[in-house]
């Protein structure tokens, strides 16, 4: 079945530099990547997403890459803030209303 | 803006104790789904609700999972037996037919001692 790797699992970054967390999927027929924050005991909470038709989406400090023949995908916060520490998790679906496979999450700390 | 919502917030209940954990999906949406998070991992799907019946589960999902619509509104997970493992938070998610973006509810912190 279809897997998502994530990584890093732990990012330590220095307020106001990049973070960039990465992923890569198993089947190619994949055709959604969703990214989701979700702070301590809260729910997943979409951030932003790209379909397997477009290669790059932005949102304002926020971008995601796609790399369908590679099948990776990467998640791209510029000018970090203490706000952005959270758990980030990467995602991964066939279809429209097809199940959410979620990688294993990348905890990201923003440092003062 | 709908919300999906979930109750209880959190449960406590004994090993081999059945528990009922209730969803109310945003009105117009068709699909249905429950996703398990333990402490500290990711979020994993269970199932998947479609018409009336289960349109997918996961090797999770076995003979001590249900899920019913009992009502136009609700949308339920039962656990038989509890055990110890089961401890996690059950979130529950749905969409409108023919988009990707499904909509989480805040979550059933389940605990079972």
């Amino acid at each position: 079945g279809e897997n998502v790797e994530q990584h890093p699992s732990t990012l330590s970054v220095q307020e106001g530099d990049s973070a960039v967390i990465k992923c890569t999927y198993s089947d190619s027929a994949s055709n959604y990547f969703p990214w989701y924050k979700q702070e301590l005991g809260k729910r997943p909470q979409l951030i932003i997403d790209i379909r397997s038709n477009v290669g790059e989406k932005k949102d304002q400090r926020i971008a995601v890459t796609l790399n369908k023949t590679a099948k990776h995908f990467s998640l791209h916060i510029t000018e970090t803030q203490p706000e952005d520490s959270a758990v980030y998790f990467c995602a991964a679906l066939l279809n429209r209303d097809d199940k959410i496979i979620f990688g294993k999450g990348t905890r990201l700390h923003i440092l003062p | 803006e709908p919300e999906v919502t979930q109750t209880p917030s959190h449960q406590v209940t004994q090993m081999g104790q059945e528990v009922i954990l209730r969803c109310v999906p945003i009105s117009n949406h068709l699909y249905f789904y429950w996703y398990r998070q333990i402490l500290g991992q990711k979020v994993e799907f269970l199932v998947s609700f479609y018409n009336n019946e289960i349109s997918e589960k996961s090797e999770i999902f076995d003979d001590q999972f249900s899920v019913e619509r009992p009502d136009g509104s609700n949308f339920t997970l039962k656990i038989r037996s509890t055990k110890l493992e089961d401890s996690a938070m059950y979130f529950c998610a749905s969409v409108s037919g023919g988009v990707y973006e499904q909509y989480f509810g805040p979550g059933t912190r389940l605990t079972v001692t």
